[in-house]
């Protein structure tokens, strides 16, 4: 079944720097990649996804890159402040319908952005 | 719009005991979830119901753990007995459907805050 490698598992930066979250996963055949935000207390927040036949996205100071022939993927936030202090998570899943929909998520990195 | 909504938010039992969660999805959504998240892991899914009927119970220990969604709204997942290793946030979460060429609105799920068991 797939894996969901996600790398580092901690992550501290300074408020204005960037941060960089990679992911590796190994079924060929997933085909979509979201990203979680989990804060303290609270479940996952959808932050932002890609699916295969994109190469990047971006969403204000968030983007998501995917390489598919190396099957990884990875998070990219610019100019962070401490409010996107939290544990992120990626997942990836076969695309939709039935279980293919279903999410196998990497075990998270908690990121602290230092004022 | 209200959120996916759990309880409790917290529990402790002792090992061999019996617990239950509920669940009650955003008003609407017809696919809900459970999973099952260890510490310093990321969330599990458990079972996925689509309405009253199972789509995947592939990940749950069927000789500890149930769950239902009678009427296609609320949901409740139980442990008997439990174990030690059973210690963790078990999220609920929902989606308008679970569908091949929808758009990521339709599919997107959201979570509850969980509830965090701690058997003794």
């Amino acid at each position: 079944g797939e894996n969901v490698e996600q790398h580092p598992s901690t992550l501290s930066v300074q408020e204005g720097d960037s941060a960089v979250i990679k992911c590796t996963y190994s079924d060929s055949a997933s085909n979509y990649f979201p990203w979680y935000k989990q804060e303290l207390g609270k479940g996952p927040q959808l932050i932002i996804d890609i699916r295969s036949n994109v190469g990047e996205k971006k969403d204000q100071r968030i983007a998501v890159t995917l390489n598919k022939t190396a099957k990884h993927f990875s998070l990219h936030i610019t100019e962070t402040q401490p409010e996107d202090s939290a544990v992120y998570f990626c997942a990836a899943s076969r695309g939709y319908g039935g279980s293919q929909g279903n999410l196998i998520f990497g075990k998270g990195t908690k990121l602290s952005v230092k004022p | 719009e209200a959120g996916v909504a759990q309880s409790p938010r917290y529990k402790i039992i002792e090992k061999r005991q019996s617990v239950a969660f509920w669940c009650n999805p955003i008003s609407g959504h017809a696919t809900l979830y459970w999973y099952q998240q260890i510490l310093g892991q990321g969330p599990k899914l458990l079972i996925q119901f689509q309405n009253n009927g199972v789509v995947d119970d592939s990940q749950l220990p069927k000789d500890r753990f149930s769950a239902e969604r009678l009427k296609g709204v609320d949901s409740t997942l139980k442990i008997q007995p439990a174990k030690l290793e059973d210690s963790a946030v078990y999220l609920c979460a929902s989606s308008l459907g679970s569908r091949e060429g929808r758009t990521s609105s339709y599919n997107e799920q959201f979570f509850g805050p969980g509830t965090r068991l701690t058997v003794l």
